[in-house]
């Protein structure tokens, strides 16, 4: 099974500071097809997940351009400019290229 | 895109449950689906896959008790739940294959 190592797994943060959260897979990500299938998520207190940023860049349907993910390969990150309020919530990195699917362990963003 | 889970409860260790993900707003005939589980503050744990011709994968933990089927005339998803343990107790998610997410359902096993 693929590992997906996610760090840091928690984050206090003031509003309007940026942030970045690491996710490192133990194997490529990149499918037969080329394209390259790390998705991150948010899951905000009591909601069920939110898909921020699929196919590592580009941004969900309705999620701010804040938001922005980067990477290759078996590194990836995910940076929130600016953070506001309604940011807070536990970010997950994850990835569809092989089964089983794994995730990542999340990261609790805390708002100072 | 709008996915309703429904069919959760409070069962025995040992019994059966039959979830369902209602589909809305998409094709649902088009786009293969997940079951993901997510135990009592913990994190995400992938179930099981269908695609939209119906093959299916599964984690090894529930490979053998668990069934994912579909019905694409009633633009349904289904999971079967057999042989329940007392691990299983989460909240089930259905999700498209990109990532759309459902509001979850509870299963609890317990005696």
């Amino acid at each position: 099974d693929v590992v997906m190592t996610q760090t840091p797994p928690s984050l206090s943060v003031a509003i309007g500071q940026s942030v970045s959260i690491s996710c490192k897979s133990s194997q490529s990500l990149v499918y037969s097809d080329g394209k390259t299938y790390l998705h991150w998520l948010l899951q905000s207190p009591g909601r069920s997940p939110k898909r921020l940023i699929y196919q590592v860049s580009n941004l969900g349907s309705g999620v701010p351009d804040r938001f922005s993910g980067t990477g290759s390969q078996k590194d990836f990150t995910l940076k929130i400019s600016r953070v506001e309020a309604e940011d807070l919530g536990v970010y997950y990195c994850a990835q569809t290229t092989h089964f089983p699917l794994t995730f990542g362990s999340g990261t609790k963003l805390e708002i100072k | 895109v709008q996915l309703v889970e429904s069919g959760g409860g409070l069962v025995q260790p040992g019994k059966s449950l039959k979830l369902s993900c209602s589909a809305s707003g998409f094709t649902f005939s088009s786009y293969g689906m997940h079951w993901i589980r997510q135990a009592p503050g913990k994190g995400l744990d992938w179930v099981a896959y269908i695609s939209s011709s119906s093959g299916t994968v599964y984690a090894d933990a529930v490979k053998g008790r668990f069934t994912i089927s579909r019905d694409n005339a009633k633009n349904t998803l289904y999971l079967q739940l057999n042989s329940l343990k007392s691990e299983d107790t989460a909240i089930y998610y259905c999700a498209r294959r990109d990532f759309y997410w459902g509001q979850g359902v509870m299963v609890t096993v317990s005696s």
